[in-house]
């Protein structure tokens, strides 16, 4: 079974909208980080945010959120206020119990900015 | 602090030859792992070294090696290479000292080969 699933190829959205990217992940470790990084068109992984499975509150940095549904084990990001710079690809990442472990990723999501 | 760099950032190889690409971690990382990226497989771990050991190991073929020295750079060595090993080859480093500690990438190498 996958370990992440990401399930929009691409994605639009107007310039000032928010937008929200899908990620669905697998585990039976109690244990585990989510990840989620953005991949311009220059190749470079950018880190963008960070949520631990015990953590209590949903992560946010500045214009990213992450909608963590330990339940149903989702993890959506949330991108509000969608600026041209935001069209990327962006990927949905786990590691699971300490560190140690490997990361695992999704297949990506590509958003594009609509102006 | 100096992010994460990767020499060459392009190269052009041809089948059968060899290539060995670097990375430098940020400063204080102790850990670095490798990927592989294609349109086709997305992005693929190949291995993940710390403190000079290999720590965790992708599912690929034994003409992908690495290794990493006591300053925590790293190199990755693919022998006889095939046109499917054309791809970005990613480095990422972590601290590695608290748990699910993120990673931080590098810019990539882009090896194409001919």
């Amino acid at each position: 079974a996958q370990k992440i699933t990401q399930t929009q190829p691409g994605m639009f959205v107007q310039e000032k909208e928010a937008v929200t990217l899908d990620c669905t992940y697998d585990t039976s470790d109690p244990s585990y980080g989510l990840f989620w990084y953005k991949q311009p068109s220059s190749g470079e992984m950018i880190f963008l945010i960070y949520q631990g499975s015990y953590d209590q509150q949903n992560a946010t940095e500045g214009r990213y959120s992450l909608n963590f549904q330990k339940a149903r084990k989702s993890a959506n990001l949330v991108i509000s206020a969608s600026q041209l710079g935001d069209s990327a690809m962006y990927f949905c990442a786990m590691r699971e119990g300490p560190s140690g472990n490997q990361f695992y990723f999704g297949t990506g999501t590509s958003l594009t900015v609509i102006p | 602090k100096a992010g994460v760099t990767q020499t060459p950032r392009y190269l052009i190889k041809t089948r059968g030859q060899q290539v060995t690409l670097s990375c430098s971690p940020i400063s204080g990382h102790r850990s670095v792992s490798w990927y592989q990226q294609t349109p086709g497989q997305g992005l693929q771990f190949l291995f993940e070294y710390f403190s000079e050991t290999q720590r965790n190991k992708g599912n690929f073929p034994g003409r992908f090696s690495g290794r990493q020295f006591s300053n925590s750079r790293s190199e990755m060595n693919v022998s006889t290479l095939e046109l499917g090993d054309s791809a970005l080859y990613l480095c990422a480093s972590s601290q590695d000292r608290r748990r699910q500690e993120t990673q931080y990438f590098g810019p990539g190498t882009r090896l194409l080969v001919l």
